[in-house]
């Protein structure tokens, strides 16, 4: 089983709103990541969690909070967003951090729109 | 810093040969990658190159110079499906996880 699942595919959440975004893999892998992509750019690293330890933090705001209850989950909460946080958001693992951070598997995404 | 530069745009026929350049400037090196992403789809890692020299997997090949911090993407024989964009990247940090990914070129392959 080489493949990430991220749910939902889609969500609208307004501004006001707390919600959460799912991802798992049963590749045994120890490094998961959270990416978030605009239209024709490419994507943006967020968080690293290594080992289910939260390693990068790449300056998020905190009205994104990532959890990793396991090493094969991995949430990222959501609260207070604004407008310009609609994008596409990407979970990915590899099996551990380090070389094989080059090969990412990712999830299909979740399209966010916030109104 | 780190940054990688890779055309905005390629466009070829079906059956030709592309080659998508990547140039790289970073601080550290520990090999570069490429990945492939069809309009609203993941991205779909290709190939790595950690030493110098061209690996192929079937239809793609992958270069990779050190000392010129220059790599490129070969597609062979192409096909309408891999009308997708491109996006070469490197490993920010032997140990922390992090992969910088270039601006991504944009393949149209015509019939």
């Amino acid at each position: 089983d080489t493949e990430v699942t991220q749910t939902p595919k889609h969500l609208v959440m307004g501004m006001t709103n707390k919600k959460s975004l799912k991802c798992e893999q049963h590749m045994g892998h120890r490094a998961m990541y959270w990416y978030k992509q605009k239209a024709k750019k490419p994507p943006e690293l967020m968080f690293v969690y290594s080992y289910e330890k939260l390693s990068i933090n790449e300056s998020v705001p905190s009205r994104f909070s990532p959890e990793c209850p396991n090493s094969s989950l991995l949430n990222l909460h959501l609260h207070a967003l604004q407008p310009e946080d609609s994008a596409l958001y990407l979970c990915a693992s590899s099996q551990t951090p380090g070389r094989q951070t080059s090969e990412q598997y990712f999830g299909p995404g979740t399209r966010l729109t916030v109104t | 810093g780190q940054s990688l530069e890779q055309p905005s745009e390629v466009t070829a026929v079906e059956g030709a040969i592309v080659q998508i350049n990547c140039t790289y400037q970073t601080s550290g090196f520990y090999g570069l990658s490429w990945y492939q992403q069809h309009d609203g789809g993941a991205p779909t890692f290709l190939s790595y190159n950690a030493l110098d020299g061209l690996e192929e997997t079937g239809r793609f090949s992958s270069f990779l110079s050190r000392s010129d911090s220059y790599g490129y993407l070969l597609l062979q024989e192409l096909q309408m499906k891999d009308s997708a964009s491109y996006f070469c990247a490197v490993i920010g940090s032997s140990n922390t996880g992090k992969l910088i990914f270039g601006q991504g070129t944009t393949l149209q392959v015509k019939p």
